[in-house]
């Protein structure tokens, strides 16, 4: 009950093309849904996080879309660059589990010239 | 704003031998702190959860006694990898909670190689 379930597991977009990775999960309790960056060799970066209190927020490049009925919540790039090839993990938590970060297994994204 | 720093980056033992990792919040305070695994190609596992002035709480499966955690302070936390061995040989990474919702910033981690 406590896993998030992400895909794909690797992604090709050609530059300037959307990138979207998918994730669901199941508690129902879960009350705050991020996303990291994470480049070779680093640590994640956070990169845009949303709660179940909205369906969509967007910064810059970056949108991510919740689905609370279906527990499912994606990533949009927008524009996708080169430097955005990373691998990118959705994660979930909730106050009460001591925000506690369950993590996706994680999209290799790469974006090609 | 909201920077953790890790040292050392890069850390190369021998095997029997101890290793200090030092995580800490440079422009916060963190209440909580938390200590993962990374392995290649692999998302992060959570070690355990390190609190300010307590005892950490670890996952199952690790060993408390050979991952020794301590958070004296507001800004600082200690991974000691104690009587390593080749597979405990890993990319590890600390966060940091910080704000009324706790967002978790990582530190850039460390990677440990015990030959």
């Amino acid at each position: 009950q406590q896993q998030v379930k992400q895909s794909p597991q690797s992604l090709i977009v050609q530059k300037g093309g959307i990138s979207i990775i998918n994730c669901a999960y199941e508690n129902t309790a879960f009350d705050y849904f991020p996303w990291y960056q994470q480049f070779p060799g680093k640590g994640p970066a956070l990169l845009i996080a949303i709660r179940p209190d909205v369906s969509e927020k967007k910064e810059g490049r970056f949108t991510i879309s919740f689905n609370k009925s279906a527990k499912q919540f994606s990533l949009h790039i927008m524009d996708s660059q080169p430097g955005d090839s990373a691998t990118y993990f959705c994660a979930a938590s909730l106050r009460g589990g001591g925000n506690k970060l369950t993590f996706g297994t994680g999209t290799q994204l790469k974006v090609e010239l | 704003g909201a920077v953790v720093s890790q040292h050392p980056s890069w850390v190369i033992c021998k095997s029997g031998t101890s290793v200090k990792i030092e995580c800490r919040s440079l422009d916060f305070q963190a209440t909580t702190m938390f200590w993962y695994r990374q392995f290649p190609k692999q998302s992060l596992m959570l070690m355990a959860t390190s609190n300010e002035g307590s005892k950490a709480t670890y996952e199952q499966g690790v060993e408390k006694d050979k991952f020794l955690i301590n958070h004296a302070s507001l800004t600082l936390s200690t991974l000691t990898v104690t009587s390593a061995h080749p597979e405990d040989s890993s990319f590890y990474i600390c966060s940091a909670g910080e704000g009324l919702y706790e967002t978790q910033y990582f530190g850039p981690g460390t990677r440990l190689l015990v030959l």
